[in-house]
């Protein structure tokens, strides 16, 4: 058990829908990470927020968006979704304290858009 | 920008035989090194990283792999495998000198271990 917690495990929708998936951090870590795994384009890193502030994007399309709570929980907002959004979502936290850095991932929301 | 190449996308190998996982990468800037472990169903697991120092690095459970900067190369290696290793495995590098951490992952080898 990595420590960082996502829920939901699985979420079923219909194109145009729009889903949250959310994320809790490990104890202690102030950075957030999420990723998208799918069998075509395989793990992309998607968006990064640091202690409630954006700090890098990755691949995330205009319909996608993130949070950081003051909590350092995390969401992710997917909107007028698409059949090819389907894939499994993963977050990841590590404290971004050193330089030395290691993120920790949780078991992941498997998204499937009908 | 970074790429991770992971040769091999399926590597069957009988139990107790010797493997290797192959880890090509390019970067402009210096990188940390990842191995990653994904179980059927489960979320990705950090099996060992390079951030520094010796070349050569040891998970707990008998994966090396080793750290090669004139090849690019992170390749993961194992002596005797067990059923219980059958699972994908993947490479990640992140930035070491610019602060950006986000990961860059291989596209995966799947490791059949076969009684």
């Amino acid at each position: 058990d990595s420590g960082v917690t996502q829920t939901p495990k699985h979420l079923i929708t219909a194109t145009g829908q729009r889903v949250t998936l959310r994320c809790s951090p490990r104890s202690g870590d102030l950075s957030v990470y999420w990723y998208q795994q799918s069998l075509d384009q395989g793990l992309q890193f998607l968006i990064q927020y640091y202690n409630g502030e954006e700090r890098a994007k990755g691949n995330i399309l205009e319909r996608f968006s993130a949070q950081q709570f003051p909590d350092l929980h995390s969401e992710l907002n997917l909107s007028s979704l698409e059949l090819g959004d389907s894939a499994l979502y993963f977050c990841a936290s590590s404290v971004l304290g050193g330089h030395q850095e290691t993120q920790y991932f949780g078991p992941g929301t498997r998204l499937l858009v009908l | 920008a970074q790429s991770v190449t992971q040769l091999d996308s399926q590597v069957p190998v009988f139990e107790e035989a010797p493997v290797e996982l192959r880890c090509n990468y390019s970067s402009s800037v210096s990188v940390y090194l990842f191995w990653y472990v994904q179980y059927p169903n489960q979320g990705l697991q950090l099996l060992l990283k390079y951030l520094s120092g010796s070349t050569l690095v040891e998970s707990i459970n008998g994966f090396e792999a080793e750290f090669n900067k004139s090849q690019t190369s992170f390749h993961l290696r194992k002596p005797s495998v067990h059923i219980s290793d059958t699972a994908e495995y993947f490479c990640a590098v992140s930035e070491m000198d610019t602060g950006r951490r986000a990961l860059t992952f291989g596209s995966g080898t799947r490791l059949q271990v076969q009684p």
